[in-house]
């Protein structure tokens, strides 16, 4: 069946830090690939997502490029802020349709 | 805001008792899906509904259930509620069956005691 395998946390950069939130995927098929994040009291939002093999999805300096041939969706920013700090969720559509997640990564970001 | 609403925001209640949660999809959105987000289990998928159809089912107990009125809110029915059941319980939307991005509603937090 379909898994996707995130990074453990919890994470803690500094303000302006490089971040990479590791994330692979077993799937059968062509899945669709996203990322969804939690802040704090909150409900999921999207953040980005991918719907084929290279395909680059990104939003607010967030990127993440969908990798076929290593089952991966790398989630990335070149600086991070304080506002990032939240739950990432890395997610993978499959032909049933639900979204399957991953385990969650926990992000702090320090001024 | 991702236009998916759900009710209550907080529930409090004791064990062997039964609650019934409430999701309103987007506009335009046929699909409503529920999720149990949980420390243990994490985020899993419950049960999903299409224009008033179930369409797929996932890790659901017997002792929930679920229903998608002909206005498209969905309710998500627990029963016979165990301390276990005691997680944040989320509703999304999506355009049609097919579609694969969801939104997500903001979730209703159920503590069994």
């Amino acid at each position: 069946g379909n898994s996707v395998t995130q990074m453990e946390g919890p994470v803690t950069l500094s303000e302006e830090a490089f971040l990479t939130i590791n994330c692979t995927y077993t799937a059968t098929g062509y899945p669709s690939l996203f990322w969804y994040v939690q802040y704090p009291g909150e409900g999921l939002q999207l953040l980005l997502k991918a719907t084929k093999a290279d395909d680059k999805g990104s939003n607010k300096g967030f990127e993440a490029t969908y990798r076929k041939e290593t089952t991966s969706f790398h989630l990335e920013k070149g600086s991070v802020q304080v506002s990032d700090s939240a739950v990432y969720f890395c997610a993978l559509g499959g032909s049933a349709r639900q979204l399957t997640f991953g385990s969650g990564t926990q992000l702090t970001v320090l001024p | 805001d991702s236009g998916v609403t759900q009710t209550p925001k907080h529930l409090i209640t004791a064990t062997g008792q039964r609650v019934t949660l409430r999701c309103s999809p987007r506009s335009g959105d046929l699909s409503v899906y529920w999720y149990q987000q949980s420390l243990d289990q994490g985020l899993q998928f419950l049960i999903q509904y299409y224009n008033g159809e179930e369409r797929a089912k996932g890790n659901i107990l017997e002792r929930f259930s679920a229903q998608q009125f002909p206005d498209l809110h969905s309710e998500l029915n627990l029963s016979s509620l165990e301390l276990g059941d005691s997680a944040l319980y989320f509703c999304a939307s999506s355009v049609g069956t097919e579609t694969q991005t969801q939104y997500f509603g903001p979730g209703t937090r159920l503590l069994v005691l």
